[in-house]
């Protein structure tokens, strides 16, 4: 199994949907991000969360909300979809503590139509 | 905003050949770490450089750090077809968020 794992793996919504994406990790680490993906963009970071009390808005938070349920759980919502949502949305935990890399679950495909 | 930026956008070599690929960024950084991705695929880390250090070596893999410059090269020797895929400089003030560049898409033909 991943050690990061991102449910749905690919989704297709209307506008105004509410829709969630869900994240879990098997790697024990403490911090977990949120990022999204578009084509010729990089990757941008939406929230993160340092612990289950310490959620922090990352540079393109409007929009979306999280919630971090637990340890290895955190997911992300958009509230009412919008098609400028439509993107590669990605989980990650951060080895902080030793190597500083981020390891990344393999995606959600959201389109808004 | 993008921190770092890579250039070039796209480099297509082929295998044997040497790939160099730069990333330049605009504040003072912590550590430099360069990802890969293949198509569509999740990131995954190749090496990570502290400011502290001007170069570094992982298999096939060279990175070096110029801070004066604000800029890092990644170079990977003996191309292989394999290493087909979009790579990223990701850069941050510690270990707390990273920042990623747009990332340069290289292309290696058999």
């Amino acid at each position: 199994d991943a050690d990061v794992t991102q449910t749905p793996r690919n989704r297709i919504t209307k506008t105004g949907k509410r829709i969630m994406l869900e994240c879990s990790q098997t790697k024990g680490h403490d911090r977990m991000y949120w990022y999204r993906q578009d084509p010729g963009l990089g990757l941008r970071l939406i929230y993160y969360s340092f612990d289950v009390k310490d959620i922090n808005k990352g540079e393109i938070s409007d929009g979306y909300s999280v919630s971090r349920q637990a340890q290895a759980k955190f997911s992300l919502s958009l509230e009412s979809a919008i098609p400028n949502q439509t993107a590669l949305y990605f989980c990650a935990t951060s080895d902080w503590e030793h190597t500083g890399e981020l390891f990344f679950g393999e995606g959600s495909r959201l389109t808004v139509l | 905003s993008q921190q770092g930026e890579e250039d070039p956008q796209a480099l297509s070599i082929q295998e044997g050949e040497n790939a160099t690929m730069n990333c330049s960024y605009k504040t003072s950084i912590n550590n430099l770490q360069w990802y890969r991705q293949n198509s569509g695929r999740g990131l995954v880390h190749l090496i990570l450089i502290r400011s502290n250090e001007r170069e570094k070596h992982s298999g096939r893999l060279r990175v070096t750090l110029d801070t004066s410059k604000k800029s890092s090269s990644l170079l990977i020797t003996a191309s292989r077809a394999a290493d087909t895929a979009s790579y990223f400089c990701a850069t941050g003030p510690g270990y707390s968020t990273l920042t990623f560049g747009k990332g340069t898409m290289l292309l290696v033909s058999p």
